[in-house]
């Protein structure tokens, strides 16, 4: 079965401090992919960064970065530079190879931007 | 842009009552889901489609059903509504896709059902 797991449920940064979101994922699958969404008060899900098992290199957007480490089974989600509008819920994802078009999610991350 | 749209933002319906969730995408996107979101439990997934009149159970389909007789819509039903339904859903889209970053999702903006 897959899993995802996300530790911290509520976190604090200072404005323009990086944060570091932790993400661990249980499969068995050789080949899949990791997803992190961030969802603001108003409750949409938007979409932020993607890696794939077997991309060499660690995924970036812009301010947000994936630390991608595959033995560990972890892929951390690093915002540089916070700003004030990063103040939202933060969920890690995962689909596999035999997840039928689904994606399993962690419990999420609240995460604050004090000025 | 993708666009997925769920027609209620807030709900409020009686114990006993049948509710219709909709949720409508533009995109002409194969797949469709229908997730609920409660606090310290993440994303649950309730139902989801791949294909107009096809369905497959998620991981707690108890208590709900779901209607896809149009590509573009995907409709969640409570057949008897309780108090313990009383969550966030969430309305996804996604193309079946090639490649592992067409998986991702496009979400609705999320209807808040309580149930009184």
């Amino acid at each position: 079965a897959q899993k995802i797991t996300q530790t911290q449920p509520g976190m604090f940064v200072q404005e323009k401090e990086a944060v570091t979101l932790d993400c661990t994922y249980d499969t068995s699958d050789p080949s899949y992919g990791l997803f992190w969404y961030k969802q603001p008060s108003s409750g949409e899900m938007i979409f932020l960064i993607y890696q794939g098992s077997y991309d060499q290199q660690n995924a970036t957007e812009g301010r947000y970065s994936l630390n991608f480490q595959k033995a560990r089974k972890s892929a951390n989600l690093v915002i540089s530079a916070s700003q004030l509008g990063d103040s939202a819920m933060y969920f890690c994802a995962m689909r596999g190879m035999d997840s039928s078009y689904k994606l399993i999610f962690g419990s999420g991350t609240r995460l604050l931007v004090r000025p | 842009d993708v666009k997925v749209t769920q027609s209620s933002r807030y709900l409020v319906k009686r114990t006993g009552e049948k509710v219709f969730l909709e949720c409508v995408q533009d995109m002409d996107h194969e797949n469709m889901f229908w997730y609920r979101q409660d606090p310290g439990l993440g994303l649950r997934l309730i139902y989801f489609s791949y294909d107009v009149k096809m369905k497959e159970k998620g991981d707690i389909p108890e208590g709900y059903s779901v209607s896809r007789e149009k590509k573009e819509r995907f409709s969640l039903i409570l057949e008897s509504a309780s108090t313990n339904q009383t969550s966030m859903y969430l309305c996804a889209s996604s193309l079946p896709g090639t490649g592992w970053r067409d998986y991702g999702y496009t979400f609705g903006s999320g209807t808040r059902l309580t149930v009184v």
